[in-house]
């Protein structure tokens, strides 16, 4: 069974960088596409990218200019890195396998808080 | 970027009703859409891909169709675990959209 595991601080500092973990068992991560989606409270879902492991990735225009993902493959996590956080960017944050073009597997979620 | 409009924005029901949620891509995707449910503090689960594939697990009550640009999500009779939010969401672009979500609730 494959299982998807977000971690990172909770809580992070508008201006800072807002750095988060996924885990994942039951299958490799050198096999699939991964992404990252987040989802402002009460609001809709937003696509922030995703990465392969051969390395290539792609983000949202909207964010580019902050994000980066990125993969250990020894580790079989897949990483997350938003640079000059504001209040905008708290959500819950999620990663998600995609296979035939849809996101089959998600992670519970981890709640992120831009507050001072 | 592709525009995904879901309609109606909220909807009310009773358990064995037969109800439709329609989704309007700005642009043609083909059948690159696909259809999750979102319970309140949980992750969404995939139901629907490729407009009218049903995902593995996924009761057959619910069903997809449509391409091009207009697409619906049916659910045949209501059970009360259906009560959520859907969300449309286009694969045909590398950007990713998702529809605004509609809320189905109990009547």
């Amino acid at each position: 069974q494959v299982q998807l595991r977000e971690s990172g601080p909770g809580l992070v500092r508008p201006s800072e960088t807002l750095s988060l973990n996924c885990t994942v068992s039951g299958t490799s991560i050198s096999s699939y596409y991964w992404f990252w989606i987040r989802q402002p409270p009460g609001k809709g879902l937003e696509w922030i990218g995703y990465t392969f492991h051969t390395g290539s990735s792609s983000y949202n225009p909207s964010l580019k200019s902050r994000v980066t993902i990125s993969m250990d493959t020894s580790k079989n996590q897949i990483s997350l890195k938003v640079t000059s956080v504001t209040t905008a960017d708290t959500a819950v944050y999620y990663c998600a396998r995609e296979e035939n073009l849809a996101f089959d597997t998600w992670g519970q979620g981890t709640l992120v808080t831009v507050s001072s | 970027d592709i525009q995904m409009t879901q309609s109606p924005s909220s909807l009310s029901a009773s358990v064995g009703d037969r109800v439709t949620i329609t989704c309007r891509a700005s642009e043609t995707i083909s059948s690159k859409l696909n259809w999750y449910q979102q319970k309140p503090g949980k992750a969404p689960k995939l139901l629907i891909y490729a407009a009218s594939s049903l995902q593995s697990g996924v009761p057959s009550r619910f069903s997809g169709s449509g391409s091009g640009t207009v697409f619906t999500l049916t659910i045949s009779s209501l059970e009360p675990e259906d009560f959520a939010t859907y969300f449309c969401q286009q694969s045909h672009s590398t950007l990713y959209t998702f529809g605004q979500g509609t809320r189905l609730e109990i009547k």
